[in-house]
């Protein structure tokens, strides 16, 4: 079975420019995740979509984060213009559909991530 | 909100020593708890897991036992190989302040074991 995808693995841009990550999801996951995690911290979430909807976006900075995932299956994450502050790992995870009950043990698989400098 | 509380690192230890990582969580309702672990250059992976209290997740020599009593998720293995370096993150998946269920992380904690 195919892992989620991420690409590019690395990315090096100036502030003010603008990026785009691509996240290519396990096949007949529902759910798919984007976080952000910055050196020395634990991932934090910035956007869930369960198909093509968001189901929560609280976390992303909608001035310059935006996300889409067109036909439910492939995600890309933009932003525009970078922050230093953006300088982090972004990683796509995706999962089964959670249980009838809400938990979710169902297990999120994540991709190796983009690694992101803006200088 | 949901938070988790992990002890910092490095934890640097010998071959076939004891390990054990902390790991305390706050949530409302009833989360399952996780165990993923980074190795040097790939992806998160799954550890283990725990969706009720009192359940023991293992794998790889590793365990946990969610204890709700004391909202902790510890991490434990008996014996550690120089393979078993890597950054360990505790997580919880419950319901955010949206209504939503999605994965809350702490920190990590860096595990260094020399030969």
């Amino acid at each position: 079975e195919a892992g989620v995808a991420q690409s590019p693995r690395y990315k090096i841009i100036e502030k003010r420019q603008s990026v785009a990550f691509w996240c290519n999801p396990i096949s007949g996951h529902a759910t798919l995740y984007w976080y952000q995690q910055i050196l020395g911290q634990g991932p934090k979430l910035l956007i869930q979509f369960q198909n093509n909807g968001v189901v929560d976006d609280s976390q992303l900075p909608k001035d310059r984060f935006s996300a889409e995932r067109l036909k439910g299956v492939d995600s890309t994450l933009k932003i525009q213009p970078a922050k230093l502050e953006d300088s982090a790992v972004y990683l796509c995870a995706s999962s089964a559909t959670p249980g009838t009950g809400g938990q979710m043990n169902t297990e999120a698989f994540f991709g190796q991530g983009t690694r992101l400098t803006v200088v | 909100g949901n938070s988790v509380t992990q002890m910092e690192g490095p934890v640097t230890l010998s071959e076939e020593a004891f390990l054990t990582i902390n790991c305390t969580y706050t949530a409302t309702g009833y989360p399952s708890l996780f165990w993923y672990v980074q190795y040097p250059g790939e992806g998160l992976q799954l550890l283990l897991k725990a969706t009720k209290a009192d359940d023991k997740g293992s794998n790889k020599g590793f365990e946990a036992t969610y204890r709700k009593e004391t909202t902790s998720f510890h991490l434990e293995k008996g014996s550690v190989q120089v393979s078993d370096s890597a950054v360990y993150f505790c997580a919880l998946s419950g319901r955010m302040d949206t209504g939503r269920r999605a994965l809350t992380f702490g920190s990590g904690t860096r595990l260094q074991v020399q030969p």
